[in-house]
């Protein structure tokens, strides 16, 4: 079956605009994790759900990241007034359960540069 | 804290070769470790996972890892490597209190020449 699917692979951003990066989990995957990579670096959390519930946001860097995932399955993460900081490689994993035994899938990534 | 390290961040071998790739973990509880591998421009791929049971865990494409609670380590190992093996490897961790979020290594570049 379709594995986890990202959109737009690539994106690029002046410093100061509003992007959005979309995932889209294997179908039926009741959780959804974010995670960033910077460059060189291995990925680090962001947020995850459980379905439609946000339970847990403790790695986005700064209120300028939201996300969400309002009906349970496509989530979104939005970064408002970019920085040179936020470039890196957003990768979306999503596993069947909320089981720490359970694999995550991850997507391609979506490679923000921000000018 | 939960932490993982992966002490090298490049591994080189001969085709044919064994290779081994290092992690060790810092977690509370017991640990579920995972190893993922990523080629450019790629995510990551799912190679092998230890929950519990047998020590020695098998994966993809021939890879298996040892997992040792002692020494707080699970290398990842192949008997005979392959050119096509090289790309970047992460080991990656899941202890009883982070919740669903996996932390992961740095990352060790894999070469493997013919």
């Amino acid at each position: 079956g379709a594995g986890v699917s990202q959109s737009p692979r690539y994106k690029v951003a002046k410093r100061g605009q509003d992007v959005a990066l979309r995932c889209d989990p294997i179908s039926g995957h009741v959780s959804l994790f974010w995670y960033q990579q910077a460059l060189g670096q291995g990925p680090e959390f962001l947020t995850y759900f459980q379905n439609e519930a946000q339970l847990d946001k403790s790695g986005l860097p700064s209120d300028r990241f939201f996300a969400e995932r309002p009906e349970g399955s496509v989530s979104t993460l939005k970064i408002q007034r970019t920085q040179q900081e936020d470039s890196a490689v957003y990768l979306c994993a999503s596993s069947e359960y909320l089981n720490r035994a359970d694999t995550q899938y991850f997507g391609p990534g979506t490679r923000l540069t921000v000018l | 804290a939960q932490s993982v390290a992966q002490p090298e961040d490049q591994v080189n071998v001969a085709e044919g070769n064994p290779l081994t790739v290092k992690c060790t973990y810092s977690v509370s509880g017991n640990p579920y470790l995972f190893w993922y591998v990523q080629y450019p421009n790629r995510g990551l791929q799912f190679l092998l996972k230890y929950i519990t049971g047998d020590n020695l865990v098998k994966g993809s494409y021939g890879f298996e890892a040892e997992f040792n609670k002692s020494q707080t380590s699970f290398h990842l190992k192949k008997p005979s490597a392959l050119v096509s093996d090289s790309a970047l490897y992460f080991c990656a961790v899941r202890g009883g209190n982070q919740g669903g979020k996996l932390i992961f290594g740095q990352g060790t570049e894999l070469s493997v020449k013919p």
